[in-house]
């Protein structure tokens, strides 16, 4: 267990919709990161946040967006849901920015 | 861009040692490795930053090449308890920001 919690674990969805992933990171940890991982895609890397601000940015699409609250959990919204969107979406956090600790992941399912 | 790891797939025997390789395109700040077993989430093991800092598990090693944009992770002795897949994430480091990019992993099986 790395400490990290992700909800829900499992999400079946349809085609158009919008979704709230949720993560909260280990006690103490500032920053958060959030991954996407499907089976042609692999690991991406989506964005991350420290202690509330966007820190760096990868191949999150404009349809996705994320936020880092005052209490250190994070969010991640998926709206206007495409077949293509369904993979496993993990969030990781770090208390200085090397090792990341990986939440068990939401796998989002869009019919 | 993706960091490019070879091989794709090792298959051992316990004991037997392994080397997995990943480079990339562009100048690295920093390169991570995790490994990933089926159905579970990614575990950190190195970290090895430009200049020669290295953080991770004592019985996990690696080298990184700053010139060459290179890193290798050597496995020793392997054990059952090895197998997944390892992925190599690299870090870049620009007038943008920060970028992670992981490679497209390495599948290791290790057999009695």
């Amino acid at each position: 267990d790395s400490g990290v919690t992700q909800t829900p674990k499992h999400l079946i969805t349809a085609t158009g919709q919008r979704v709230t992933l949720r993560c909260s990171p280990r006690s103490g940890d500032l920053s958060v990161y959030w991954y996407q991982q499907s089976l042609d895609q692999g690991l991406q890397f989506l964005i991350q946040y420290y202690n509330g601000e966007e820190r760096a940015k990868g191949n999150i699409l404009e349809r996705f967006s994320a936020q880092q609250f005052p209490d250190l959990h994070s969010e991640l919204n998926l709206s206007s849901l495409e077949l293509g969107d369904s993979a496993l979406y993990f969030c990781a956090s770090s208390v200085n920015g090397y090792e990341q600790y990986f939440g068990p992941g939401t796998r989002l399912t869009v019919t | 861009q993706q960091p490019v790891q070879s091989p794709q797939a090792v298959i051992l025997r316990e004991g037997e040692d392994a080397v997995i390789n990943c480079s990339s395109s562009k100048a690295l700040y920093s390169v991570h490795w995790y490994r990933q077993k089926h159905g579970e989430a990614p575990v950190f093991l190195m970290i090895l930053l430009k200049g020669g800092e290295q953080k991770g598990h004592e019985k996990i090693s690696a080298s990184f090449n700053e010139k060459k944009q290179q890193s290798s992770l050597y496995l020793t002795a392997s054990q059952l308890s090895y197998s997944g897949t390892y992925f190599c994430g690299t870090e870049n480091r620009d007038n943008y920001g920060q970028n992670f990019v992981f490679g497209p992993g390495t599948r290791l099986s290790v057999l009695p």
